[in-house]
């Protein structure tokens, strides 16, 4: 069974400051992994995927993502944030063979970004 | 399109009471899956649907949750009874494909009283 762990339920950080949000996954097989950010009352919107190729991963808002497959992850980065940036950010796996398509989500990032 | 469509947005009932939510996917979409979300556990995967037929209900957190797929365009969720540890925001999302990601509907903030 696959699992995903968000090591951080918090990171505050001010306006213009890089920020990092960590995730890390356990599965027995190969997986495709997605990062979704949700702001408040709303649903659950993709930022980025990784499926295959690069390990790097270019999103929407100016984040980014690196899949590194020796240590399960794939954290989120952005250089610069905004206020807007204020969301939780949910990281997920799905297993990339033939097995289920279900996708499995972590418990969620709230990043609040301060001015 | 419209994206995935849920309804009702808000819901609130009292205990004991049957409660239906109900989900309208993207049109070609042939997966479904329910969620439901707490502050306690998360995004929590209840039941997916491929092609209208449930392929995993192990999420499904006991007999008085029942899920329905009778067509292509249209699923229900139901809690009959309802109880109050059943109020939470349920997701409905759909996906064209594996290699896809999901795409969700807003929600259903379904309060038990």
């Amino acid at each position: 069974a696959q699992s995903v762990t968000q090591l951080d339920s918090q990171v505050p950080v001010f306006e213009e400051a890089p920020v990092e949000l960590r995730c890390n996954y356990s599965s027995s097989v190969s997986v495709y992994l997605f990062w979704y950010v949700q702001y408040p009352n709303q649903g659950l919107q993709l930022l980025l995927k990784y499926l295959s190729g690069s390990t790097l991963v270019k999103g929407i808002n100016g984040f980014e993502a690196e899949f590194n497959k020796s240590q399960t992850s794939f954290h989120l980065r952005k250089p610069s944030v905004h206020i807007s940036d204020t969301a939780e950010y949910f990281c997920a796996v799905s297993d990339r063979g033939g097995g289920s398509e279900k996708l499995v989500f972590g418990k969620g990032t709230k990043l609040t970004v301060n001015p | 399109d419209a994206g995935v469509i849920q309804s009702p947005r808000h819901e609130v009932t009292e205990m004991g009471q049957e409660v239906t939510l109900r989900c309208k996917p993207i049109s070609g979409h042939n997966s479904l899956f329910w969620y439901r979300q707490t502050m306690m556990r998360g995004l929590e995967l209840l039941i997916y649907f491929n092609n209208n037929v449930p392929i995993d209900d192990s999420g499904m957190p006991e007999d008085r949750f029942s899920a329905k797929m009778p067509n292509a365009s249209f699923s229900t969720l139901k809690i009959q009874p309802s109880e109050p540890r059943d109020s939470a925001v349920y997701f409905c999302a759909s996906t064209p494909g594996r290699r896809t990601e999901a795409f969700f509907g807003q929600g259903t903030r379904l309060t038990v009283v």
